[in-house]
């Protein structure tokens, strides 16, 4: 059974820093692509980022509202997926969702950021 | 970046009617779609990949269909659990976009 456990969240000041995780099993870790998703209080969905396996050179992508900001890298050794958030946003607060694959097949339960003084 | 304009942004039917949801994409993604519900305080959950391909353990009443730029999926008779939330999601190109959802609610 895939599963897909995010952590980090919390309630943080503007302009501070935090590292979201996502835990997996139930699958080949390192032969997936892996994605984030976030999800503001009451609104629709935005795609975060993304980051390709090894074999495809582990490249990321990011959606314009957190490129230079945000960081998505993997440990495959674990198994584990990271979003690495800086210089946060009141906008930034949102329900994080770490996803499998390009095609965000499989969702973890996600991970609240409060960004706030 | 490719805009998804999804219609209606709200619904209100009866157990057994049949339902449909449209997304239209602003440029060309072939069939890199898939449709997700969303129940409140859950995680989105994917019904539909590849625009038509029905995800393992989904009831065969949700479908999916369309080649762009317009998508839709239907629901051919509802049932008291299909009430939620519902996202199309293109994966042609970066950045990945979402619709703006659907809230399918009881008439």
């Amino acid at each position: 059974e895939v599963q897909l456990v995010e952590s980090g969240g919390g309630l943080v000041q503007p302009g501070r820093s935090l590292r979201l995780s996502c835990t997996t099993s139930g699958f080949t870790f390192g032969d997936s692509s892996m994605s984030w998703v976030r999800q503001a209080p009451g609104k629709g969905l935005e795609w975060v980022g993304f980051i390709k396996s090894n074999t495809y050179g582990g490249t990321t992508e990011y959606a314009a509202s957190v490129k230079g900001r945000f960081t998505i890298s993997r440990d495959d050794s674990k198994s584990i997926a990271y979003l690495q958030m800086n210089n946060l946003k009141t906008e930034d607060t949102a329900l994080y969702y770490c996803t499998k694959s390009g095609r965000l097949d499989y969702w973890g339960q996600g991970t609240l950021v409060t960004v706030s003084s | 970046d490719i805009q998804m304009t999804q219609s209606p942004s709200s619904l209100s039917a009866s157990v057994g009617d049949r339902v449909t949801i449209t997304c239209r994409a602003s440029q060309g993604i072939r069939n890199d779609l898939g449709w997700y519900q969303q129940k409140p305080g859950k995680a989105p959950k994917r019904l539909i990949y590849a625009a038509s391909s029905l995800q393992s353990g989904v009831p065969s009443r949700f479908s999916g269909s369309g080649s762009g730029p317009e998508f839709t999926l239907t629901i051919s008779s509802l049932q008291p659990e299909d009430f939620a939330t519902y996202y199309c999601l293109q994966h042609n190109s970066y950045p990945y976009t979402f619709g703006q959802g659907t809230k399918l609610e009881i008439k």
